[in-house]
């Protein structure tokens, strides 16, 4: 059964550092969504990607985040000068059609 | 008020019985409406989607929206242990392209 990949599945940086989050959306999806989810609290929408540019970005996805699709298989979240408050995990997810979305399972971001 | 609102439980039934989830929706535009299992540290697993009034039913399944009342729920017959784990509340509107506000989600334990 086709699946989202998402690695690492845990990474550790220290704070001011830069991270890239990496993601294989379900081939023939059309729709890429960044969501997060810190410890204990719920899921939160990130970012969403369709037609190769960002269809809606959330207040959290703010100068300090930005995606890439490099190659037309890999969907990536960059993540510049890390804070603790980004500590959480990372959900890749992909859709066919808008909203229903299959998660990866997730890279656990740890910033110390 | 909160944009998708759950029953914060924890919701506990006997192994056989009637589970019953709740979510009600502040933004009278939703269009779709998606119910999520995610079992502790693991990722959000898509199991229903409804965009209409009324019942649909998948297995031991039944998700209801009433777009009136602003609310949908989430039936699981024949509870089983398996089925414990929290259940997210997703709501979207079409013209967002696919963005989801989840709930808080709500812990069901199935006691044998």
């Amino acid at each position: 059964e086709p699946e989202v990949t998402q690695t690492p599945s845990h990474q550790v940086t220290q704070m001011g550092q830069e991270v890239i989050l990496r993601c294989v959306p379900i081939s023939n999806h059309l729709y890429f969504y960044w969501y997060r989810q810190i410890l204990g609290q719920k899921v939160e929408f990130l970012v969403s990607f369709y037609n190769n540019e960002i269809s809606e970005k959330s207040e959290i996805f703010d100068d300090q985040f930005s995606v890439e699709r490099p190659d037309g298989s890999n969907f990536t979240l960059k993540i510049r000068s890390t804070k603790l408050e980004d500590s959480a995990m990372y959900f890749c997810a992909s859709s066919e059609r808008a909203g229903v979305a299959f998660f990866g399972q997730g890279t656990r971001l740890t910033v110390v | 008020q909160k944009e998708v609102e759950q029953n914060s439980g924890p919701l506990s039934v006997p192994e056989g019985a009637i589970a019953s989830l709740n979510c009600t929706y502040s933004d009278r535009g939703s269009q779709s409406f998606f119910w999520y299992r995610q079992y502790s540290g693991k990722s959000p697993e898509l199991i229903m989607f409804i965009y209409s009034n009324g019942d649909k039913e998948d297995g031991r399944f039944t998700a209801q929206l009433n777009k009136a009342s602003q609310y949908v729920s989430l039936l699981i017959r024949d509870s089983q242990p398996s089925d414990s784990a929290t259940y997210l509340c997703a709501v979207n509107r079409e013209t967002n392209a696919g963005k989801s506000t989840f709930g808080d989600g709500t812990t069901l334990t199935v006691k044998p």
